[in-house]
């Protein structure tokens, strides 16, 4: 199985501030076709998860543009360039690059 | 776009079953790969099966093979997940979701399905 990896696990912030969450995955997960099948979802309290990022680094509809994700080799990146009171929650990155579909461990981002 | 409803979770007896079923709205249904993906009280999010377009090709996580089984119902525009031998760490919401290019689109708000005696 390809193992992801996340961190930080917890993520205080200040808004207005930027901030970067880290996930890396146990082997490549460049498809034949070119793409990186790599998404970023968050989990609002209380509610169910919402995709952010998918392909590695296309942001989904309706997403604000303060959020992108890019992508090293194994490593990817998502960063909020302004982080809002909105945007509290747990982000996971999750790889569909075969099955079992596995997530990471979860970032919890705060407020300070 | 398309709204996903989950349902049929409960409280059940370890070694019971459940069937969960998760209904989808407008007419592309059967042109995607569905998931179950399922969240226990306080963790993360674990992928337990997918289903391709027409039912023929199933795949599941080690954790429920040969207890779980996924199938659909591309009149009825409805997918499913029947539980069986069902055991305490098999308590979680349990989400359905829509495969597009590798990334779940939609969810809808989960069921929860809890196994306790």
């Amino acid at each position: 199985d390809i193992v992801m990896t996340q961190s930080p696990l917890s993520l205080p912030v200040t808004p207005g501030e930027p901030a970067s969450i880290s996930c890396r995955s146990s082997q490549s997960l460049l498809h034949s076709n070119g793409n990186i099948f790599l998404a970023w979802y968050l989990q609002k309290p209380g509610q169910s998860p919402q995709v952010l990022i998918y392909l590695g680094s296309n942001r989904a509809s309706g997403v604000p543009d303060r959020f992108s994700g890019s992508v090293s080799g194994t490593d990817f990146t998502l960063k909020i360039s302004r982080v809002e009171a909105e945007d509290v929650g747990v982000y996971y990155c999750m790889q569909a690059l075969q099955t079992p579909y596995t997530f990471g461990q979860g970032t919890k981002l705060e407020i300070k | 776009e398309v709204q996903l409803v989950e349902s049929g979770g409960g409280l059940v007896q370890p070694g019971g079953s459940l069937r969960l079923s998760c209904a989808a709205s407008g007419s592309t249904f059967s042109s995607y790969w569905m998931h179950w993906v399922r969240q226990a009280p306080g963790k993360g999010l674990v992928w337990v099966s997918r289903i391709d377009t027409d039912g023929s090709t199933t795949n599941y996580a080690d954790s429920v093979k040969g207890r779980f089984t996924i199938s659909r119902d591309n009149a009825k525009n409805t997918l499913y997940l029947q539980m069986n031998s069902l055991r305490v760490e098999d308590t979680a919401v349990y989400f359905c979701g829509r495969d597009l290019s590798g990334r779940y689109d939609n969810w809808g708000q989960g069921t929860l399905v809890t196994v306790s005696s």
